[in-house]
């Protein structure tokens, strides 16, 4: 069975710092894997996703991700965070497609910024 | 602009009567999911659609209900035999299986006073 581990509940950094979310992924084959951020009371907005090539994948808002097999990570980062960064973020894991691709969530990490 | 559409925002509901919550998209896409979300615990899929007239248990089935009538519409029913029903509900979809991203709607949270 597929899971996902955020280790880190809640993490507070100072605006303009270096930012890194940890997520670790158990899958039996190549894992599809996806970060989404959620403001509070509302719904959640895919920040990058990786599928297979290169191992380190952009997405919005300034936001990378590096996959690591040997790992079984999947870490998001940011190097200047600003405070609108302020949010919950997800790390899901999923099947490839053409399967029922459903995805699993790890429980989140809550980011707090301080300025 | 396409998008998926929850409604209500906010929905109160005495302890044992059923709730609808409405899920609408027009994104064209198949697959359409119910998750709920409490503090603490992620996202925990209740149902999911793969295509019209079709649906599965996700792994917190018990106590809720589904139907897939459009390709659009995915409304969920909690009924009065679950349990604990307070809780924000998130609905979302996919596109075609070329994809696996799923693409959230903004939320109902359910209030059972």
């Amino acid at each position: 069975a597929q899971s996902v581990t955020q280790p880190d509940i809640h993490i507070t950094v100072s605006e303009g710092a270096s930012l890194e979310l940890r997520c670790n992924y158990s899958y039996g084959a190549t894992p599809y894997l996806f970060w989404y951020v959620q403001s509070p009371g509302q719904g959640l907005q895919l920040l990058l996703k990786y599928f297979s090539g290169d191992t380190l994948v952009q997405g919005i808002k300034g936001f990378e991700a590096e996959f690591k097999r040997s790992q079984s990570s999947f870490n998001l980062r940011k190097p200047s965070v600003h405070w609108s960064d302020a949010a919950e973020y997800f790390c899901a894991v999923g099947a490839p497609p053409g399967t029922a691709s459903k995805l699993t969530f790890g429980t989140g990490t809550r980011l707090q910024v301080t300025l | 602009d396409g998008g998926i559409t929850q409604s209500p925002k906010y929905l109160f509901r005495k302890e044992g009567q059923n709730v609808t919550l409405s899920c609408e998209q027009n994104l064209n896409h198949d697959a359409m999911y119910w998750y709920r979300q409490d503090p603490g615990q992620g996202l925990r899929l209740i149902y999911y659609s793969q295509i019209v007239n079709d649906f599965q248990k996700g792994d917190i089935a018990e106590g809720y209900s589904v139907s897939r009538e459009k390709k659009e519409s995915f409304p969920l029913t909690v009924t009065s035999a679950q349990k604990n029903p307070t809780a924000f509900y998130l609905c979302a979809s996919r596109g075609g299986i070329s994809y696996n991203e799923q693409f959230f709607g903004p939320g109902t949270r359910l209030t059972v006073l």
